[in-house]
């Protein structure tokens, strides 16, 4: 079976620093993408997707996210992060006509203000 | 517009007791439903998925198990709970597009 790993399980970063979290999948065949938020005390929100077309797919709040094929990778990225993004954050895959959906083991951020 | 209920919110059983978690969807049809169980560092875990009535594809090998009797209900399970079951269960539908998995509130499990 396919899995997701977020290889960052804790990051901690001052106010206005740039932010990348990484996202790797072991899946071959095409695959449907996400970033999931969950702020603390929260329900996990949806941040980004990406489903086809322009590999570079913006969200909500500021977020970016690159799908590299050859790299089996989708990260998540912020030029810009700030004191509200602290929160913990989940990478999901889908495989193409597959009903699973996988989740990492999640990122928590911290941000310092 | 479509909702999903799951409850109960929390749950507190005692080792050896049986389970009963309960989700239905409303405001769509013929959805995929997903079991998972959130810890601490280990993100959502997927345990079952189900893509119509009866049908279960099972991802973990344990003592829980999962029905779909109707459409819109789906159910997990357990004859005999484990201290290690306790955590955080929740239920997502999904209807195969480009739309995001929608997630139930949870239900926190406490096995004592």
């Amino acid at each position: 079976a396919q899995s997701v790993s977020q290889h960052n399980h804790h990051v901690i970063l001052s106010e206005a620093a740039s932010l990348e979290l990484g996202c790797n999948y072991s899946y071959g065949g095409t695959v449907n993408l996400f970033w999931y938020v969950q702020y603390p005390g929260q329900h996990l929100q949806l941040l980004l997707k990406y489903f086809s077309g322009d590999p570079l797919v913006k969200g909500i709040k500021g977020f970016e996210a690159e799908f590299i094929k050859s790299k089996f990778s989708f990260n998540l990225r912020k030029p810009s992060v700030q004191w509200s993004d602290t929160a913990e954050y989940f990478c999901a895959v889908n495989t193409y006509n597959n009903n699973d959906m996988r989740f990492g083991a999640g990122t928590r951020l911290t941000v310092k203000p | 517009s479509q909702t999903i209920h799951q409850w109960p919110a929390t749950l507190v059983q005692p080792v050896g007791s049986p389970l009963s978690l309960e989700c239905t969807v409303e405001g769509t049809s013929n959805p995929n439903l997903y079991w998972y169980r959130q810890a601490a560092g280990r993100g959502l875990q997927l345990l079952f998925y189900s893509v119509g009535i009866g049908q279960i594809s099972s991802e973990v090998p344990q003592n829980l198990s999962a029905s779909r009797p109707q459409d819109r209900q789906f159910i997990l399970s357990s004859k005999k709970l484990l201290l290690s079951d306790s955590g955080f269960y929740l239920c997502a539908w999904w209807d195969r597009g480009v739309s995001p998995l929608h997630f139930g509130n949870g239900t926190r499990l406490t096995v004592t």
